[in-house]
């Protein structure tokens, strides 16, 4: 049973454009998000993270939206650039452990 | 920085062979995991462990086994290679949840190729 969920295994956007990323989790003890990023040949980097207690977090061209009703989250990119060209993971855990749980991920490709 | 360190980029075994993949950490952290990731299957727990000598089965444990003797050494051992456990190999490390410091960090991963 896939706790963790991205629906999209591809996207493909403009440079300058918006990338929007999206996870969906159906485990309800999760209170902490996490996406990584991920180049070829190379180990995933934490890239932006939001509590539950939150339901927005910003980091430069990277913002988080968290809705917990919905159970759902996404990823935005503002403005795209063709380094951002990866593959994403969406990522999960509860405060009752220390585990995080993966979704299969998507690749993101911005064109020039 | 934290870094994790796995001993060897890409690695090429025969079938049947014992493969130890090494992983070191430098920061002290406590919890150390072991995953495996394949085209369209995402990444997949292997093994983790929270402690010295401690060790717990995650997803995907059949046909590997794990040594902690060490705090920053995470060693994954595949008992006998086959070509299915073809995969790209990776090993994080974390610290306790509530201290400050969230998620995982990982090595740069491993490329095993079973033939």
């Amino acid at each position: 049973d896939q706790q963790v969920k991205q629906n999209s295994p591809s996207l493909s956007v403009q440079e300058g454009r918006i990338s929007i990323l999206n996870c969906d989790y159906t485990n309800s003890m999760f209170d902490y998000f996490l996406w990584y990023k991920k180049y070829p040949a190379e180990g995933p980097t934490f890239l932006i993270s939001i509590s539950s207690i939150k339901d927005k977090n910003e980091d430069g061209r990277f913002t988080v939206f968290l809705n917990k009703s919905a159970k759902h989250l996404s990823l935005h990119i503002v403005p795209s650039q063709p380094g951002d060209s990866a593959v994403y993971f969406c990522a999960a855990s509860a405060s009752s452990n220390y585990k995080l749980t993966f979704g299969k991920g998507t690749l993101l490709t911005v064109n020039p | 920085d934290v870094k994790v360190t796995q001993s060897s980029r890409y690695l090429v075994k025969r079938t049947g062979e014992k493969v130890f993949l090494e992983c070191v950490q430098d920061m002290d952290h406590e919890n150390m995991f072991w995953y495996r990731q394949d085209p369209g299957l995402g990444l997949r727990l292997i093994y983790f462990s929270y402690d010295v000598k401690m060790k717990e089965k995650g997803d995907i444990p059949e046909g590997y086994s794990v040594s902690r003797e060490k705090k920053e050494r995470f060693s994954l051992i595949l008992e006998s290679a086959s070509t299915n456990q073809t995969s790209m190999y990776l090993c994080a490390s974390s610290i306790m949840r509530g201290q400050g410091v969230e998620g995982y960090t990982f090595g740069s991963g491993t490329r095993l190729t079973v033939v």
